[in-house]
């Protein structure tokens, strides 16, 4: 029962590298979310998809790209890396727009941008 | 916008002790959320409430939605090391249909 599985779990970038956080769900949900999370900021939304080769903007999506080609994959890439991305990013997952039972998530990825 | 605040926003109790985490909504609340979060780890969904005095209990954890009030409490019964987490409280509420959630309340349990 994989679930969302995100990986890495850990990255140090330097400043204007890219790289791309991948997102996998096995539970063939067609809503699947990014937030990134900053301490006491709560959980921001990035970039939405609601289903295979639909994506849309959320509340942050300055500097970040994402892209849908299956349903089970959603990875969001940094092109340019900036210490304001250093964050802990979790992909999440949902069977409908109305969230019944609650997003599933995944473990998060601690990204440093130095 | 709809926001999520939650309270305290950490909380030190010892083992053994009851405790209760808020989450009060600037607006209508249709559904609210429970997320246990622990280091390095995602969040846990621990519990869903959507009608107005619902009240859901898991284990010796008990969630209550008072939609008048606009406000859910998560109270915990005889807290134990393993409650230790931060809390966060999530309703549909984001401007893309999509989860919004409070800033979260750190808990930590004294053996």
């Amino acid at each position: 029962n994989a679930g969302v599985t995100q990986t890495p779990k850990f990255r140090i970038l330097k400043i204007g590298q890219s790289m791309t956080l991948q997102c996998a769900q096995d539970m063939n949900h067609n809503y699947m979310y990014w937030y990134r999370q900053d301490p006491g900021m709560g959980l921001k939304l990035i970039y939405y998809s609601v289903g295979a080769g639909i994506t849309d903007k959320g509340e942050v999506p300055n500097g970040y790209n994402v892209s849908r080609s299956t349903t089970e994959d959603f990875p969001l890439r940094l092109e340019l890396a900036a210490p304001s991305q250093t964050s802990v990013y979790f992909c999440a997952s949902s069977y409908s727009s109305g969230p019944v039972g609650g997003y599933t998530f995944g473990s998060g990825t601690r990204l440093t941008v130095v | 916008s709809q926001e999520l605040e939650q309270s305290p926003q950490s909380l030190i109790v010892q083992e053994g002790k009851n405790l209760t985490i808020n989450c009060t909504s600037s607006k209508t609340l249709y559904g609210l959320y429970w997320y246990k979060q622990k280091y390095g780890e995602g969040l846990i969904f621990l519990m869903m409430l959507q009608k107005g005095g619902e009240e859901k209990s898991h284990e010796k954890i008990t969630a209550k939605l008072d939609e008048k009030k606009q406000q859910s409490s998560l109270h915990i019964t005889a807290s134990q090391p393993s409650h230790a987490g931060i809390y966060l409280c999530g309703a549909e509420g984001g401007s893309q249909g999509n989860l919004i959630f409070g800033k979260g309340t750190k808990l930590s349990v004294k053996p």
